[in-house]
Parts: structure tokens; C-alpha cells; sequence
């Protein structure tokens, strides 16, 4: 099976623009999770999407919001993007078991 | 995607060694426990994971204990290789409310030839 995919690797923004990053899960996985990952922060999460509903949220600003479609692809949009929002940002995905399996993620570099 | 932090702490081990690499939890609701590796440019990979009803499961050459008492965790490797040598992260999931796993701020693994 392929892995959990996620396009684009890099992006590159400016302050005040929005960003739309997608995630393409391995085949069968119904969840997908959204983190962000920081030097100063580490990894934390952003939210769970199971089935097109939200399943989990983090503690993010409504700036950072996601969603799901019925092929179980997901993506993660930002809005009125701020430096501090330059980030790995990681999708992964599971089936209902524990155990999740990451992409290689989207760095974001906000300018 | 480099790894995460300017200020992990590393373990430093010679090619060969045995690795042991701890993890403090503080959730005491936490049920299910889970390790990844991350190389530099990578997202984080599975190695193993183990639910609270355990306190040890192996794998192939890594071993993950869990002492509920004192809420700690460890991963260790066997015949450390340089190919080891990443960012390791636990991860715990409460058994109650959100169910998001939590990571740890992660700890360097560095193999020395």
C-alpha cells in the first residue's frame, strides 16, 4: 500500500495570505489527523477527521481549519497566515485502531 | 523537515550498543503509549506501540517498557546501527475526552561509528 501522501512538500507565503495544504491517506484509513510541528512547540495537534465530520480538535485559533471529503482525503487550510504559523505541518492517518501512520509533511515558510 | 528543536536532549551511543531512550508521561487516564522515529526530512515512522494493560512488548530489535507507577516509558534498541540515529518521540492517548495523542518534546539518538 502507499503511504500517506502529502502535496505541496514546500510552501512558501507571506503575512496576511491563506494556505491550503492537502493530505491523501492510505487507502482504507477513514481518519486523518492534522499537527503541527515547531522548534519551539514540538509536535501538536490540530484536529481529527473521521468520516467528513471533525472527530478532535486542538487548542488552535479558528484561523486553522480542515476538512474531509468522502474519498477520506483531507485538507487543512489557514487563513490570514502569521510568521509564527511557519511550521511542519503533518498529516496522518488510521483506521480505527490506535496506531497512526504519518506523511512526510508540508514545511510552510510564512515571509 | 529538520527535527524538531534546537535544545533535545541526545543520547549519544557507539555503533553496537544497546539504546535506552526514557519518556515521563503525566496523564495518569493515559492508556495507550506509542513510539516514532523521525529522520531529518521525514515525517515521524512507527516503531512500536504498547496499550496500558502491558508493561513490555518487543519488536524487531527495539523493546518498549511501561511503568504505570511512576508513569514512565522507555524504548530501547538493540545493536544500535547509524541508520538509528533520529529524533525519537513518544506518544500517549487518555483514555478519556479528546483521544488525540499527546506527543513528548522528543530526544535526539545519535550513533557514533
Amino acid at each position: 500500500k502507499a503511504g500517506v501522501t502529502q502535496t505541496p512538500r514546500y510552501l512558501i507565503k507571506t503575512r496576511g495570505q491563506q494556505v491550503t495544504l492537502s493530505c491523501s491517506p492510505i487507502s482504507g484509513h477513514r481518519s486523518v489527523s492534522w499537527y503541527q510541528q515547531t522548534p519551539g512547540q514540538g509536535l501538536q495537534f490540530l484536529f481529527e477527521y473521521f468520516s467528513e465530520t471533525q472527530r478532535n480538535k486542538g487548542n488552535f485559533p479558528g484561523r486553522f481549519s480542515g476538512r474531509q471529503f468522502s474519498n477520506s482525503r483531507s485538507e487543512m487550510n489557514v487563513s490570514t497566515l502569521e510568521l509564527g504559523d511557519s511550521a511542519l505541518y503533518l498529516c496522518a492517518s488510521k483506521t480505527d485502531q490506535e496506531t497512526q501512520y504519518f506523511g512526510p509533511g508540508t514545511r510552510l515558510l510564512v515571509l | 523537515g529538520e527535527s524538531v528543536g534546537l535544545h533535545l536532549p541526545t543520547l549519544s551511543v557507539q555503533e553496537g550498543d544497546n539504546s535506552i531512550i526514557n519518556c515521563a508521561y503525566s496523564n495518569s487516564a493515559s492508556d495507550y503509549f506509542i513510539w516514532y522515529k523521525q529522520e531529518s526530512g521525514k515525517g515521524p515512522q512507527f516503531i512500536i506501540d504498547i496499550r496500558s494493560n502491558m508493561d513490555k512488548r518487543q519488536g524487531q530489535r527495539v523493546t518498549v517498557l511501561l511503568n504505570k507507577t511512576v508513569k514512565h516509558l522507555s524504548l530501547q534498541i538493540a545493536a544500535t546501527q547509524p541508520g538509528d540515529s533520529a529524533v525519537y518521540f513518544c506518544a500517549e492517548r487518555a483514555d478519556t475526552g479528546r483521544r488525540a495523542l499527546t506527543f513528548g518534546s522528543g530526544t535526539r539518538l545519535q550513533v557514533q561509528p
